[in-house]
């Protein structure tokens, strides 16, 4: 079944500790984003990239980063993880050829950083 | 500042109601959308609206925009059990940039 695939599922991390977190995509997608889901806040922005190569900065960019060396592909990296980074991930794509351009969410990552 | 604002944040209502929940938004925005998202669950998308006055319709959901008052509703008719989700709207101000709302935490009573 087409769609994006985010892993892991969920994931207890140290903090300072490094981690990235997966996201592959299998529809051709030209833009990929990252959100951070926190109760009250809604999701908000992490980081973007509208075709493999290019990248932009969200609403929440600070202690994140995000590589695009292909269209499928898109993970984002916390270099060294705060407690105030524990929250669900949602990497999504969406394919601006078909005017639309409604966004198509991965199943999301569980993260709590210690 | 760039907002989008969504009320109520929590609603409980009672099987068979009728209520309404409102989208409002501080900057111009393309389009608007609406989305579900089911407890422990991702997003699924229910409607894009691409312009002033634009009227979406599925089930027991509907969804307006005008661009004007930058304002967008979404009215539950007759709710039902299987309605109760979390329902998000979301702008597009600038190129490639999905701004959300907080959200609003439905629950329908039997």
């Amino acid at each position: 079944i087409a769609g994006i695939t985010q892993a892991p599922t969920s994931q207890i991390l140290a903090a300072g500790r490094r981690m990235t977190l997966r996201c592959t995509q299998d529809m051709r997608h030209n833009a990929m984003y990252w959100y951070r889901q926190d109760l009250g806040l809604g999701l908000r922005l992490i980081h973007y990239s509208n075709t493999a190569g290019t990248t932009g900065k969200g609403e929440v960019p600070d202690g994140y980063s995000v590589s695009r060396a292909n269209t499928d592909d898109f993970p984002l990296t916390l270099a060294s993880a705060v407690p105030s980074q524990t929250s669900v991930y949602f990497c999504a794509s969406s394919d601006r050829s078909q005017g639309l351009e409604k966004l198509f969410f991965g199943s999301g990552t569980q993260l709590s950083v210690l | 500042e760039l907002k989008v604002e969504q009320n109520p944040l929590f609603l409980s209502m009672q099987e068979g109601k009728n209520y309404t929940i409102y989208c409002n938004y501080s900057t111009t925005s393309d389009r608007l959308y609406w989305y579900r998202q089911d407890p422990g669950k991702s997003l699924e998308s229910l409607f894009v609206l691409l312009s002033n006055g634009a009227v979406k319709q599925e089930g027991r959901l509907m969804a307006s925009l005008d661009t004007k008052a930058r304002l967008s509703t979404l009215h539950i008719t007759a709710a039902v059990h299987d309605l109760s989700a979390t329902y998000f709207c979301a702008i597009t101000p600038g190129t490639y940039k999905y701004i959300f709302g907080t959200g609003t935490r439905l629950k329908v009573l039997a």
